[in-house]
């Protein structure tokens, strides 16, 4: 079974700052890994998966997230940050085998100050 | 740029009632799924279909809870009867499947429930 910890549940900013979401799981196979973004009664939208290949892996809105598989971590990125980035970001987990079943974290909100 | 629908976007019932709710996903996505997400916590899987079959359906309270998707298109979760503790966000998503693990899965808007 997979598990996936947020290490952090709010995260303030400023404006225009640089801001990290820490990711860890913990799986006995391989995985795959998704950071998604929910902004206020939205549903979820994805920002970037890792499947494979470079472990650097760039997503929309100008996020990024590297995985760590020594760390068995996948933390999510932005140089600099809007005040539209103000939303709850989920990451979450699915193994190679069997069904698509996707393992999210408890979410991590990231509010931005101005 | 298709969606996930969802319907109604906001339900409240007293506890005992039954409640519905429904799903219609991405045009020619063949997998479907239903997720509870409790408030401050991350979705949690509750049943998903490839096409009308039920693939994983493990954390699906069944003495209360079912969903079906008969024609493979469209989907409904109903709750009989309605507790306290299900008070949750439930979310629908569709992916192109049926290729694995890689496919992206799409949310809908959710439907926020309410028992009181």
């Amino acid at each position: 079974a997979q598990s996936v910890t947020q290490l952090d549940s709010q995260v303030p900013v400023f404006e225009e700052a640089p801001v990290e979401l820490r990711c860890n799981y913990s799986s006995s196979v391989s995985v795959y890994l998704f950071w998604y973004v929910q902004y206020p009664n939205q549903g979820l939208q994805l920002l970037l998966k890792y499947l494979s290949g470079s472990t650097l892996v760039k997503g929309i809105n100008g996020f990024e997230a590297e995985f760590n598989k020594s760390q068995t971590s996948f933390h999510l990125r932005k140089p600099s940050v809007h005040i539209s980035d103000t939303a709850e970001y989920f990451c979450a987990v699915s193994n190679f085998l069997g069904a698509q079943k996707l393992v999210f974290g408890q979410g991590t909100r990231l509010t931005i100050n101005p | 740029e298709a969606e996930v629908a969802q319907s109604p976007r906001y339900k409240i019932t007293e506890k005992s009632q039954a409640v519905a709710f429904w799903c219609d996903p991405i045009s020619g996505h063949a997998t479907l799924y239903w997720y509870r997400q409790i408030l401050g916590q991350g979705p949690e899987l509750l049943v998903q279909f490839q096409d009308e079959s039920v693939v994983d359906d493990s954390q699906l309270p069944k003495d209360r809870f079912s969903a079906e998707r008969l024609k493979g298109v469209d989907s409904t979760l109903k709750i009989q009867p309605a507790e306290l503790g299900d008070s949750a966000m439930y979310l629908c998503a569709s992916s192109l499947g049926p290729s694995g693990n890689t496919d992206t899965q799409y949310f809908g808007p959710g439907t926020r429930l309410t028992v009181l």
